[in-house]
């Protein structure tokens, strides 16, 4: 069964250090997502990539946060520089077109510990 | 704005006794509704959804949902637990029209005890 990949699984830095996440979604899928989700609560979108073009970045913290689908496949997170409030669980989503019926797939996540 | 409500934070169950995890939502037009299960350290996995059409959705792991539009819930329920049930439970809506997001309640953990 096709799955969506994330690296590195766990990833641990000092706040003002850049960290990147990438992300390659289960093949053939349009959409991409990034998500956050932190300890006891449930992921929230940072952004949604409509093969190449972002479609919703509005959670995205973009003065520190960017991300980026150049060929429309794989993804990469970067953070930069890193807070001791980014500490969470960075979650990957694909899904096979971007409808609001559409199921989103998830991968491992990244788990990131700012120090 | 669309959101999701998972009233239990925790949820205990004997092993062999039915469960419900409950999930009520807020939405404008008909709502997308979908249950997601998190073990730990790991990423969210589907379960099921709700699109239009019956109002029982059966899904992976003998897991079934019920949509309720008077209540606007959507409660996930399986038979008879297992212990290997035991993880994070994650209720969550999208609504019908425009590129809305999916919004995810708090989660409920339910423990299924031998």
């Amino acid at each position: 069964e096709a799955e969506v990949a994330q690296s590195p699984r766990y990833k641990i830095t000092e706040k003002s250090q850049a960290v990147a996440f990438w992300c390659d979604p289960i093949s053939g899928h349009a959409t991409l997502y990034w998500y956050r989700q932190i300890l006891g609560q449930g992921p929230e979108l940072l952004v949604q990539f409509q093969d190449e073009s972002v479609v919703d970045d509005s959670q995205l913290p973009k003065d520190r946060f960017s991300a980026e689908r150049l060929k429309g496949v794989d993804s990469t997170l970067k953070i930069q520089p890193a807070e001791l409030g980014d500490s969470a669980m960075y979650l990957c989503a694909s899904s096979p077109g971007g409808g609001s019926t559409d199921t989103q797939y998830f991968g491992p996540g990244t788990r990131l510990t700012v120090l | 704005a669309q959101s999701v409500a998972q009233p239990e934070d925790q949820v205990n169950v004997a092993e062999g006794n039915p469960l419900t995890v409950k999930c009520t939502y807020s939405v404008s037009g008909n709502p997308y509704l979908f249950w997601y299960v998190q073990y730990p350290n790991r990423g969210l996995q589907f379960l099921l959804k709700y699109i239009t059409g019956d109002n029982l959705v059966k899904g992976s792991y003998g897991f079934e949902a019920e949509f309720n539009k008077s209540q606007t819930s959507f409660h996930l329920k399986k038979p008879s637990a297992l212990v290997s049930d035991s993880a994070l439970y994650f209720c969550a809506v999208r609504a019908p029209s425009g590129n809305t997001p999916l919004v995810f309640g708090k989660g409920t953990r339910l423990s299924v005890i031998a």
